[in-house]
């Protein structure tokens, strides 16, 4: 079973960039066609879809979030990474990295657009 | 944008009941809904995915039924650590792809 693990800054002053790091252990981050998303939940609320990412490097973002956010992928340390920049507090969250399998109950689909392992999250809070 | 909405946002079930949540999608989703439990502190859980089928691990006394606009989830027999927020999620129409408000089940 693969094991997702967020890392990064727990505070960001307002304006500046907020970069996270998920490392994937339990399996290789390319070894298939899953993709490797970013989902986030400010204290209290619901989930939010950030963008994912493929090995390939493939994107897909979120319309609300797209002109702030980049995905990237590093396969050599098995790790992808999230960076929003020009952050508000309304960017206070906990971040959550997930993955989103292309194969799941043994059928292989590019539609399972679903979330099947999660990271348990890091909170970001954004003050000066 | 799909907007996926919950009801009721708290459900107060005794153990041993069953517990009953819905979820409505702004326009048709076909079968392309997941469901999830999160606790507190905890990463949310994959319960359900293409409305019915239940992932790798999860009890049979959690079942989902439903297609286009209507989603029910059902927990039948509530243990205790069934009480948690769970949440919908479409994957239908994209980006993005959006979630539920979450419903909140807590002990009667």
């Amino acid at each position: 079973q693969v094991q997702l693990q967020e890392s990064g800054p727990g505070l960001v002053k307002p304006s500046q960039t907020l970069s996270l790091t998920c490392t994937v252990s339990g399996g290789s981050i390319s070894s298939g066609s899953d993709y490797w998303s970013w989902i986030r939940q400010p204290a209290g609320k619901g989930l939010e879809w950030i963008g994912r990412i493929h090995t390939s490097g493939s994107t897909n973002y979120n319309p609300s979030l797209k002109s702030r956010v980049t995905i990237s992928v590093d396969t050599s340390k098995n790790q992808f990474s999230l960076k929003l920049n020009s952050v508000t507090a309304a960017d206070t969250a906990v971040y959550h990295c997930a993955r989103v399998p292309y194969c799941s109950g043994g059928t292989c689909n590019t539609g399972n657009n679903w979330f099947d392992s999660w990271g348990q999250g890091t909170l970001v809070t954004v003050s000066s | 944008e799909i907007v996926m909405t919950q009801s009721p946002a708290t459900l107060s079930v005794s153990p041993g009941e069953r517990a009953t949540l819905s979820c409505r999608a702004s326009q048709s989703v076909s079968s392309n809904l997941a469901w999830y439990q999160q606790k507190p502190g905890q990463a949310p859980k994959l319960l359900i995915y293409g409305a019915s089928t239940r992932a790798t691990g999860i009890p049979a006394r959690f079942s989902g039924s439903g297609s286009g606009t209507e989603f029910t989830l059902t927990i039948d027999s509530l243990q205790s650590e069934d009480f948690a927020v769970y949440y919908c999620q479409q994957y239908t129409n994209w980006p993005p792809l959006t979630f539920g408000g979450g419903t909140k089940v807590e002990i009667k």
